[in-house]
């Protein structure tokens, strides 16, 4: 399967805790996109990241909230303290280049109890 | 004024007939537009990109963009029970890469 990879599917954390969801794009493509879809709400972005640099993370909250793509392996979106706010749909799409197609993962879905 | 703007529907259409889904985007600098469909519980699924004004065809999809009008649109034709879905319009501002989505147009495609 060559499409973007998400993991895990599915995610609960209590409040208070960590979540950590990885994202492995398609092969061939080095730009990562993570956007959240809260219930009954649109996608929002959230951050556009390249192998080892963050170039817009014009969507991502202040704090608790970080995302890095490292040389090696996936893209790591972090969330620390997690709230039941943060309760979404955690999508990640890969793109061959700038503001080509962007293909879309399984996404995440994070409860926070 | 939203970024991109949809009807939320639902758009019901019968079986074999053609449906028609706008969008209209705020951006004028905007270059890149995409329209994907998303089953309840599923994630996005891209099914036509266009940069450029006018129409382009992939099988039983059309998508027609008027940069002038900031208007794009996406026409299935012969459409299907299993096209029942939100589609979602989603646009490439200005000069960053990230997309802005639209809230969706849910089709019901009748029987």
């Amino acid at each position: 399967n060559a499409g973007v990879m998400q993991n895990p599917r599915h995610l609960v954390r209590r409040r208070g805790q960590e979540a950590r969801l990885r994202c492995s794009p398609m092969k061939g493509h080095s730009h990562v996109y993570w956007y959240r879809q809260l219930p009954e709400e649109g996608l929002k972005f959230m951050v556009y990241l390249q192998k080892e640099n963050i170039i817009d993370e014009s969507g991502m909250p202040k704090e608790r909230f970080s995302a890095e793509f490292p040389k090696e392996g996936p893209s790591i979106l972090r969330i620390q303290q997690v709230v039941r706010g943060d309760s979404a749909a955690y999508f990640c799409a890969s793109s061959p280049g700038f503001q080509l197609e962007q293909y879309f993962g399984p996404g995440t879905r994070l409860t926070v109890t | 004024q939203k970024e991109v703007e949809q009807n939320s529907g639902p758009l019901s259409v019968p079986e074999g007939a053609i449906a028609s889904l706008n969008c209209t985007y705020s951006d004028r600098g905007s270059q890149s537009f995409f329209w994907y469909r998303q089953y309840s519980g599923k994630s996005p699924e891209l099914i036509m990109s266009i940069y450029s004004n006018g129409d382009k065809e992939d099988g039983r999809f059309t998508a027609q963009l008027n940069k002038a009008s900031q208007y794009v649109s996406l026409l299935i034709r012969d459409s299907q029970p299993s096209d029942s879905a939100t589609y979602l319009c989603a646009v490439n501002p200005g000069t960053a890469s990230k997309l802005t989505f639209g809230t969706g147009t849910r089709l019901q495609v009748t029987l």
